[in-house]
């Protein structure tokens, strides 16, 4: 019940395509969930995040979709460019509990081709 | 600010030896944590702690021992390294806001591979 399940695993799209990410999770206490964006030999950063009282978040060319009753949520990357080739991890957890961690998925490694 | 730093960035060890890894953070955050990388595997807590003096066992805690001792800091510890400890290690410190929303800040990261 604490997985957060990504897919794809690896994506591959051309310059100015939308690369979508999926995230699924089981747990209903979840209430927050941010996307965190790893470029090679560097430590994981967050990119954006959003909580379940909206269905969607938009900074930039980055956009959060969240299905709450399907427990999904997606990254979407309008006009990619090469500069966003990264690992991208979603994550959720229950924010504000003390002892709680956040749960990541496994990564999707994105190529945007020139 | 430097942020979230690591020491060492690589090393090599040989099956047995043992080594600390070292966090510090200027931030004042409560929260650390310590990941592992593997390919294919995301991340994966190892411990964690959610103030000075506290420490907590992640996901994959064996064969890795922690220690709190002043807020900034945060060492991770290999008694006797095992080939499977092989990894990229990172560093996180987070804080909690009013709202209850908190942001993980990694460091660089370790390169440990045990022969």
């Amino acid at each position: 019940q604490q997985q957060v399940k990504q897919s794809p695993q690896s994506l591959i799209v051309q310059k100015g395509g939308i690369p979508i990410i999926n995230c699924a999770y089981e747990n209903t206490a979840f209430d927050y969930f941010p996307w965190y964006q790893q470029f090679p030999g560097k430590g994981p950063a967050l990119l954006i995040a959003i909580r379940p009282d909206v269905s969607e978040k938009k900074e930039g060319r980055f956009t959060i979709s969240f299905n709450k009753s399907a427990k999904q949520f997606s990254l979407h990357i309008m006009d990619s460019q090469p500069g966003d080739s990264a690992t991208y991890f979603c994550a959720a957890s229950r924010c504000g509990n003390r002892d709680d961690k956040i749960i990541f998925g496994k990564g999707t490694r994105l190529h945007i081709l020139p | 600010n430097a942020g979230v730093t690591q020491t060492p960035k690589f090393r090599v060890l040989k099956t047995g030896q043992s080594m600390t890894l070292l966090c510090a953070q200027d931030m004042n955050h409560e929260y650390m944590y310590w990941y592992r990388q593997d390919p294919g595997m995301g991340l994966r807590l190892i411990h964690y702690s959610v103030g000075e003096g506290t420490t907590a066992k992640g996901e994959v805690p064996d064969g890795y021992n922690v220690s709190r001792l002043k807020k900034q800091n945060f060492l991770l510890g290999l008694e006797s390294a095992a080939p499977s400890q092989t990894s990229v290690y990172f560093c996180a410190s987070s804080y909690v806001e009013a709202g209850g929303l908190y942001e993980q800040y990694f460091g660089p990261g370790t390169r440990l591979t045990v022969t």
